[in-house]
């Protein structure tokens, strides 16, 4: 399975304020996608990414709030603008790939820890 | 359209085995589950698919019954390390392709 890596591992940020994590991935994929999870919670997906055109959003989540960058195969970044109490979560990178035979599933990156106070 | 899981959570000893419930109100061609540890990243156990079954992990298999739209996680012989909280996804298609949404989640706590 694909190596993933985010940038920062966790953050500690004041209301108004925004902050952008990057994913790295060691291979090429073509889909990547940024999740959500909320102590206690599950994974929420917030959009899928993939290059060269505007990320897809899910129900309740807007690009002004959660812009995204995906420019090559193996990079994205999710910015969460004018944060909140209520944006404290862990935001997760995933990415497509498979366990062999055709199968296709997808694989998270370690997550970013995000508190705002 | 978010997979229903239970039980929300499940209280084993070592050796005991553990049955763990996914269902869907829309037609399921795949199901994917993963197990995550406290404070880690979700990590892939297994697929299952339409008219098959696969076997991945450990002592952890699956089934998937299309007709009842749901899937069945089968723990056997549990591990202290199997531990963790287990989530079912299903697949979602949007204009972007095909990703993958969560169930709730359910908790076990396997203890000696």
């Amino acid at each position: 399975s694909a190596v993933i890596s985010q940038k920062p591992s966790r953050d500690i940020c004041q209301r108004g304020t925004s902050l952008t994590i990057q994913c790295q991935v060691d291979s090429q994929v073509t889909m990547m996608f940024w999740y959500r999870q909320q102590p206690g919670q599950s994974l929420t997906l917030i959009a899928t990414a993939n290059q060269g055109s505007e990320a897809t959003y899910e129900s309740g989540f807007v690009i002004d709030k959660f812009p995204i960058s995906r420019p090559n195969l193996t990079f994205s970044t999710l910015t969460v603008s004018n944060m909140s109490p209520e944006d404290s979560s862990i935001y997760l990178c995933s990415v497509e790939g498979g366990p062999g035979q055709g199968l296709e599933t997808q694989y998270f990156g370690p997550g970013t820890r995000l508190l705002v106070l | 359209q978010q997979p229903v899981q239970s039980p929300q959570a499940v209280i084993l000893r070592e050796g005991e085995d553990a049955v763990i419930n996914c269902s869907s109100s829309k037609a399921l061609y795949s199901v994917h589950w993963y197990r995550q540890k406290h404070g880690e990243a979700p990590v892939f156990l297994m697929i299952l698919l339409k008219g098959g079954e696969q076997k991945g992990h450990e002592k952890i298999s699956a089934s998937f019954n299309e007709k009842k739209q749901q899937s069945s996680l089968y723990l056997t012989a549990s591990q202290l390390s199997y531990s963790g909280t287990y989530f079912c996804g299903t697949e979602i298609t949007n204009q972007a392709g095909t990703a993958l949404i969560f169930g709730k989640g359910t908790t076990l706590s396997v203890s000696s």
